[in-house]
């Protein structure tokens, strides 16, 4: 199946700093992925959709100025935390789907990251 | 896209077959049933999906009622490294790509 990668894995940071994490699809393009924030014992929830080469669609209550996502190429998302703090900790999952896996387009998800916020 | 009831949680023993159900009773005619699974502090993994027909892969068999408003999963020989939460997911499937929407999943804890 395709892959998805993250990077990092796991970042500790100080409060008010800004964070990057990268989602690429390894073996093939994608034009579209997403990004979603997963509390602890809670379900993955979507914070945005992006699309390669135009705006993220953002989820209601997410704030785009906030979490800045960048899509500028085909393998490549990222997902900039900005000015961070301990509630933003959180495990971050982005997944991609592959348009041409096949019809059913199911989506690959990256191996998470985990932000820790002091 | 429709909602899904699962139960909180699941135990099964080493060996045996794990069934996992699924309620989905607003499903429309166009929607899928798939469903995913996530081992702790790892990003989820695909599983199976369907329409109406049942279907069965390396991972795990899918079996849709009739009606389509519920499913089960079955992992016919469990592993310790089954345990994980798993989703069911009922959504539309086109080529613009719709995102997933997770519930609460199943928690299924395998024994020895």
């Amino acid at each position: 199946g395709a892959v998805v990668s993250q990077h990092p894995s796991w970042v500790i940071c100080k409060s008010g700093t800004s964070v990057k994490i990268e989602c690429r699809s390894l073996d093939f393009q994608a034009t579209t992925m997403f990004w979603y924030r997963q509390f602890p014992k809670q379900s993955l929830m979507l914070m945005a959709t992006s699309n390669e080469g135009s705006k993220a669609t953002y989820e209601q209550g997410v704030e785009k100025d906030k979490f800045l996502i960048n899509h500028a190429s085909l393998t490549l998302s990222t997902l900039t935390v900005t000015s961070a703090h301990p509630e933003d900790s959180s495990f971050y999952i982005c997944s991609a789907r592959d348009p041409l896996a096949g019809v059913y387009n199911e989506q690959f998800f990256g191996p998470g990251t985990r932000l820790t916020v002091l | 896209d429709a909602k899904t009831t699962q139960p909180t949680s699941m135990d099964c023993a080493e060996g045996r077959a794990a069934n996992l159900p699924c309620n989905h009773s607003t499903i429309s005619g166009n929607e899928y049933v798939y469903w995913y699974r996530q081992i702790h502090s790892q990003g989820p993994q695909y599983i199976i999906h369907g329409l109406k027909n049942n279907e069965t892969n390396e991972m795990a068999s899918l079996i849709i009622t009739e009606d389509r408003k519920s499913s089960t999963l079955i992992l016919p020989h469990a592993t310790l490294r089954d345990t994980a939460v798993y989703y069911c997911i009922v959504r539309i499937h086109n080529n613009a790509g719709n995102m997933l929407t997770f519930g609460g999943g199943t928690r299924l804890m395998v024994k020895p």
